[in-house]
């Protein structure tokens, strides 16, 4: 799966607390994207990242915050955690913004 | 904002025949297209990627096209197997960002 871990796999939490998902990657890419995937909207871009320290927003990036201190790790934190986000979030990287991307095995997070 | 709608939504045909997924794109100010296969439970694995400069890509039984100019680009799989059955998803990168169509479900019958 192009060297990237995603941790954990499956969470639960409750309503109101802070999570974090951990993006591990060991290829060296510049790129890094988290995406939440849910029934009928599809996969849908939250942060992603072009570098130490660059990030920038996606379309869903209420509620959730990023950091990115090492290119191999690329961090989502839930700042308070809602049923909403109840989601499976899926890590992806490439090389560059324009080549071709390489998706983890997701996390499945429940909040309830 | 790039929109991506993929036809049909699902699609079941008996083994041994050739399809066509679709992709459709409103943006064609794109830099590449990429088809990825998703299996249930499972992440998305990447099939083929087409850049903006390049018409179609083969890899084995599959072969996508892409046609920026009327936002189109099409995954033929040949002779189809049960083992292809999955959600097929094709994703346009444009502005930073890739941006995914909702997929097509196909199942492959014995």
């Amino acid at each position: 799966d192009a060297g990237i871990t995603q941790s954990p796999r499956h969470k639960v939490t409750e309503t109101g607390t802070p999570v974090t998902l951990r993006c591990h990657q060991t290829e060296n890419h510049r790129y890094m994207y988290w995406y939440r995937q849910d029934p009928g909207h599809g996969l849908r871009l939250i942060h992603y990242s072009y570098g130490v320290k660059d990030t920038d927003k996606g379309e869903v990036s209420d509620g959730y915050s990023v950091s990115r201190s090492k290119t191999e790790d690329f961090l989502l934190t839930l700042e308070s955690a809602t049923s909403s986000q109840t989601s499976v979030y899926f890590c992806a990287i490439s090389v560059a913004g324009n080549t071709e991307a390489f998706f983890g095995q997701g996390t499945r997070l429940t909040v309830v | 904002k790039q929109e991506v709608t993929q036809i049909p939504a699902a699609l079941s045909v008996p083994e041994g025949e050739n399809l066509v997924l679709n992709c459709s794109f409103t943006d064609s100010a794109i830099y590449n297209l990429q088809w990825f296969r998703q299996d249930p439970g499972k992440g998305l694995t990447s099939l083929l990627l087409i850049q903006s400069s390049q018409r179609e890509q083969t890899s084995g039984r599959l072969n996508a096209s892409l046609d920026k100019s009327s936002g189109r680009s099409t995954l033929y799989i040949a002779a189809s197997q049960p083992g292809d059955s999955a959600t097929y998803l094709c994703a346009a990168y444009n502005f930073n960002k890739f941006y995914f169509g909702s997929g097509t479900k196909l199942n492959v019958k014995p």
